[in-house]
């Protein structure tokens, strides 16, 4: 079974440019998680998905962050503009095949950025 | 608001060693408990999952334990290797499915 794909794996952009990232979730995988985790601290979660919808995004930072599912499946994280605070590892994970409750998170490798 | 908290930060102790990792959360009403494995560089690898029903899960080498009253769960890792060295961080899922992270444990193994 093929995990959980992120790319680029490492991005380098100056301050006030702007990136997106990409994800494919696990196939058949309807809860879809961005995370961002800064250096030495856990996870923190941005936005999650269930299939096309939203389900929580309370910490994403809308005035500069955006992302979609489009048909379910694949996902982008955008970020426009972008500030120094945002160098971070920003992982992708999925859970759940449909119709069943989210459980265990499965976790692609991750996008490290660097704002310069 | 839900917080986690792990404890110790760091560790580093001989091959061969028991050890227990610690994890508090402090709103009890939790759906259930992750831990994971982070290595440099990497991803999050899952190790265990605790539904809030359930006072343990083993695998391997690998034990947790819950106890939501206390709003502790504990990971034992038994006859440690250096393999074993690695991020370990747990996570507690909220009932509305919201996931909060501690900030892990670095765990170094020395041959």
């Amino acid at each position: 079974e093929a995990g959980v794909a992120q790319s680029p794996r490492y991005k380098i952009i100056e301050k006030r440019q702007s990136v997106a990232f990409w994800c494919n979730p696990i196939s058949g995988h309807a809860t879809l998680y961005w995370y961002q985790q800064i250096l030495g601290q856990g996870p923190k979660l941005l936005i999650q998905f269930q299939n096309n919808g939203v389900v929580d995004d309370s910490q994403l930072p809308k005035d500069r962050f955006s992302a979609e599912r489009l048909k379910g499946v694949d996902s982008t994280l955008k970020i426009q503009p972008a500030k120094l605070e945002d160098s971070a590892v920003y992982l992708c994970a999925s859970s759940a095949p449909q119709g069943a409750p989210p459980e265990t998170q499965y976790f692609g490798p991750g996008t490290r950025l660097l704002v310069l | 608001k839900q917080e986690v908290t792990q404890i110790p930060a760091a560790l580093s102790v001989p091959e061969g060693e028991n050890l227990v990792l610690n994890c508090s959360f402090t709103d009890s009403a939790i759906y259930n408990l992750q831990w994971f494995r982070q290595d440099p560089g990497k991803g999050l690898t899952s190790l265990l999952l605790i539904q809030s029903s359930q006072r343990e899960q083993t695998s391997g080498r690998l034990n947790a334990s819950l106890d939501k009253s206390s709003g502790r769960s504990t990971l034992y890792i038994a006859a440690s290797q250096p393999g074993d060295s690695a991020t370990y961080l747990c996570a507690a899922r909220t009932g509305g499915f919201k996931t909060i992270f501690g900030a892990g444990t670095r765990l170094f193994v020395k041959a």
